[in-house]
Parts: C-alpha cells; sequence; structure tokens
C-alpha cells in the first residue's frame, strides 16, 4: 500500500497568512495526486487534482504543486473561510490513500 | 447539480449487518464509477470501495474484503453498501463519492454521510 504522509498535522495561522502543507507518498504515484478541503460535520471538497489542476469554482489562492513523492498545497493570503481540514489522497494505486489530515487553525 | 444522499446508518451491535444506500441526482449515474469512502469520529478519510459504472469491476480495501460489498442499481440511480459481521472498528461517517468521468478513482463528488455505529 502506498503511505501518504502529510505534515505538519496542525498548523495556525492568521488572515492574509501564506500557508504551505506537505505531502509525502511511499512510492512514486507521478501526478496523481488530489487535495480535499473538509469543514466540521461537511463532506470534502476536491480543491485540486493531478497534483496542480484546480478545481472549478475554486479560488486561486489555492495552488499546488509536486511530482512522483513530494507535493505541497499552498493557500496565498489565507482567508477565514480557509479555516479547515486539509486531506492529499493518491488515486494511482489501489487501495486508494489519504494523508493524515492537516487542520489549518486559527493564530 | 449533482446530488449525493446517504442512507441507512444507525446503530447495530458488533456482528450485525446495515445496508447503506446514496440516492443520486443531477448525473447520469451509469457513465461513472463510485466509491464509499468512511471516516472514523474524530479520525481522517479511509477508501472502502469502488465500482464500476455497470458493477462489474470491483475494489476493496483488505479490512472489509469478504464483510462488504458494493453494488449499485443505475435504473434507480443508487448506490449500495452491504456490511456484514460489523465490528467496533467500521463505527464511522461513511460517503458515498462519485469518480470524476474520464477517471477511475478520482472522487469530485460527495454526499454528506450517513453515521455508523457499531456497539453493544
Amino acid at each position: 500500500d502506498i503511505q501518504m504522509t502529510q505534515s505538519p498535522s496542525t498548523l495556525s495561522a492568521s488572515v492574509g497568512d501564506r500557508v504551505t502543507i506537505t505531502c509525502r507518498a511511499s512510492q512514486s504515484i507521478s501526478r496523481w495526486l488530489a487535495w480535499f478541503q473538509q469543514k466540521p460535520g461537511k463532506a470534502p471538497k476536491l480543491l485540486i487534482f493531478e497534483a496542480s489542476v484546480l478545481e472549478g469554482g475554486v479560488p486561486s489562492r489555492f495552488s499546488g504543486s509536486g511530482s512522483e513523492t513530494d507535493f505541497s498545497l499552498t493557500i496565498n493570503s489565507l482567508q477565514s473561510d480557509d479555516f479547515a481540514t486539509y486531506y492529499c489522497q493518491q488515486y494511482t494505486h489501489y487501495p486508494l490513500t489519504f494523508g493524515g489530515g492537516t487542520k489549518v487553525e486559527i493564530k | 447539480e449533482v446530488r449525493l444522499v446517504e442512507s441507512g446508518g444507525g446503530l447495530v451491535q458488533p456482528g450485525g449487518s446495515l445496508r447503506l444506500s446514496c440516492a443520486a441526482s443531477g448525473f447520469t449515474l451509469s457513465n461513472s464509477w463510485m466509491g464509499w469512502v468512511r471516516q472514523a469520529p474524530g479520525k481522517g478519510l479511509e477508501w472502502v470501495a469502488n465500482i464500476n459504472q455497470d458493477g462489474n469491476e470491483k475494489n476493496y480495501v483488505d479490512s472489509v474484503k469478504g464483510r462488504f460489498t458494493i453494488s449499485r442499481d443505475n435504473a434507480e440511480n443508487s448506490l449500495f453498501l452491504q456490511m456484514n459481521s460489523l465490528r467496533a472498528e467500521d463505527t464511522a461517517m461513511y460517503y458515498c463519492a462519485r469518480v470524476r468521468r474520464a477517471s477511475y478513482t478520482l472522487f469530485d463528488y460527495w454526499g454528506q454521510g450517513t453515521l455508523v455505529t457499531v456497539s453493544s
């Protein structure tokens, strides 16, 4: 199985900050990586796929990068609506696997 | 508008069974792979199973193989998850998710989930 390791597990930031979350795969997944945002009591929402392609309707302050085993999600100028938990997921090999999540909280 | 609505969750004793349903609307179900993803209380996301468009290809996470069965009824716009021999560790919110067309595995829309609690 491919293990997905996210860091940090929690991130404290202020509105307007630039934040970066990293995700590492235990083996190469090319660019078959997605990022999801989840708010409490809600379903996950697709933000980015193929490592860097922004899903329709997602603000441009979100961006993704990386390939093979190392990936990152950056939020430029954090907004109040962005405080949530973020998950990476590889979708190239079964079993599909998610990172452990990064909670972005208000400093 | 794509809409996925899960139902069928509840409290069940260890060893018991439960059948989850997912009603799909706003798209043609028969065009999409579909899947189930679960989330234990306070924990992260775990993929459970996927099924192809006509239901003859299915994939499962090892921990549910032989106990859970994913199925679909395209005519009824529905996805199902039959869960047998339930264990405490199966306690979770279960989400139904659509796989994007031209993909086999990228989840692009999720339902709001149905809660399964396995406890005596």
